[in-house]
C-alpha cells in the first residue's frame, strides 16, 4: 500500500461546480497534513494546512479524519484558474517534518 | 521577494558529465531539502539538511551528493548523470526547529528541469 494515495483524475468540471478530493495515507501516527498546488512545470504551492477540526480558506476547505485515515479538499465555485494538480501531503513514519507527497489529482476547470 | 531561488532553471548535460544545481533561500529557514520529480509523478526526496546534518534517503543512489556551506545555500551534484536522471529537481526549505511556533510547511523553488542527452 502507498503511503499517500490519491485519484489521480483528471475531474473535468465546469466552472462554478463543486468539487472534492480526497486521499488515502498509511501511517496513523501522521500529524502534519497539507495540500499543495502544482501548475503545469511548475513547483508545487502551499494551498492550506489541514487541522483536525478542518479549516476553510475562501473557496477551499480542508478536513482530516484521523479515524479513517484519509483528508479532502473541497473547492466550492470553481475557477479556470483553479485547473492544475492538487497534492496531498503528510508527515513521513520516521520524521514529523519529512513529507511524503501523494502523486496528485488533475482538476480541469471548463468554461 | 523570491524566497527560495534555484540556478540555474533549465540544465542541459551530456551523459555522464558531472553537473551541479544549485539552491538559495532567505527565509532563514534550518532545513533544506531536495527532491526529484518525473513526469507525473509525485517529488520525491532525496536528501535533506537539518542545520549543517546532512540525512539521506535509504533509496538515494550515491550518484547524488550535496553540500550546504553556509545556511542559506545547498547543493545538489550529480557526479555522472545518466539518462534516467533527467527530472525536474526541486529545492524546499522549512523551520521545524525555530522559535515558538517552528512550521512544517516546506516552501519550493521553481526547480531546475535537468536534460541528458
Amino acid at each position: 500500500r502507498k503511503e499517500v494515495e490519491q485519484d489521480p483524475g483528471p475531474f473535468n468540471v465546469p466552472e462554478g461546480a463543486t468539487v472534492a478530493f480526497n486521499c488515502t495515507y498509511s501511517n496513523s501516527a501522521s500529524q502534519s497534513f497539507f495540500w499543495y498546488r502544482q501548475d503545469c512545470r511548475k513547483e508545487p504551492k502551499l494551498l492550506m494546512s489541514v487541522y483536525s477540526s478542518g479549516n476553510e480558506d475562501g473557496r477551499f476547505t480542508a478536513q482530516l479524519n484521523r479515524a479513517s485515515q484519509y483528508i479532502s479538499l473541497l473547492i466550492r465555485d470553481s475557477k479556470l484558474s483553479d485547473s492544475a494538480t492538487y497534492l496531498c501531503v503528510v508527515n513521513m513514519m520516521d520524521s514529523s517534518y519529512k513529507l511524503i507527497f501523494g502523486s496528485g489529482t488533475r482538476l480541469l476547470v471548463r468554461p | 521577494d523570491a524566497m527560495v531561488i534555484q540556478n540555474p532553471r533549465y540544465q542541459v548535460t551530456q551523459f555522464g558529465k558531472p553537473v551541479t544545481l544549485s539552491c538559495s533561500q532567505t527565509l532563514n529557514h534550518n532545513v533544506m531539502y531536495w527532491y526529484q520529480q518525473k513526469s507525473s509523478q509525485a517529488p520525491k526526496l532525496l536528501f535533506h539538511y537539518y542545520d549543517k546534518d546532512f540525512n539521506n534517503e535509504a533509496d538515494t543512489p550515491d550518484n547524488f551528493q550535496s553540500r550546504r556551506p553556509n545556511t542559506s545555500f545547498c547543493f545538489l551534484d550529480i557526479r555522472s548523470p545518466g539518462l534516467g536522471d533527467a527530472a525536474m529537481y526541486l529545492c524546499a526549505t522549512s523551520s521545524p526547529g525555530q522559535g515558538a511556533r517552528g512550521s512544517y510547511e516546506q516552501y519550493f523553488g521553481p526547480g531546475t528541469r535537468l536534460t541528458v542527452t
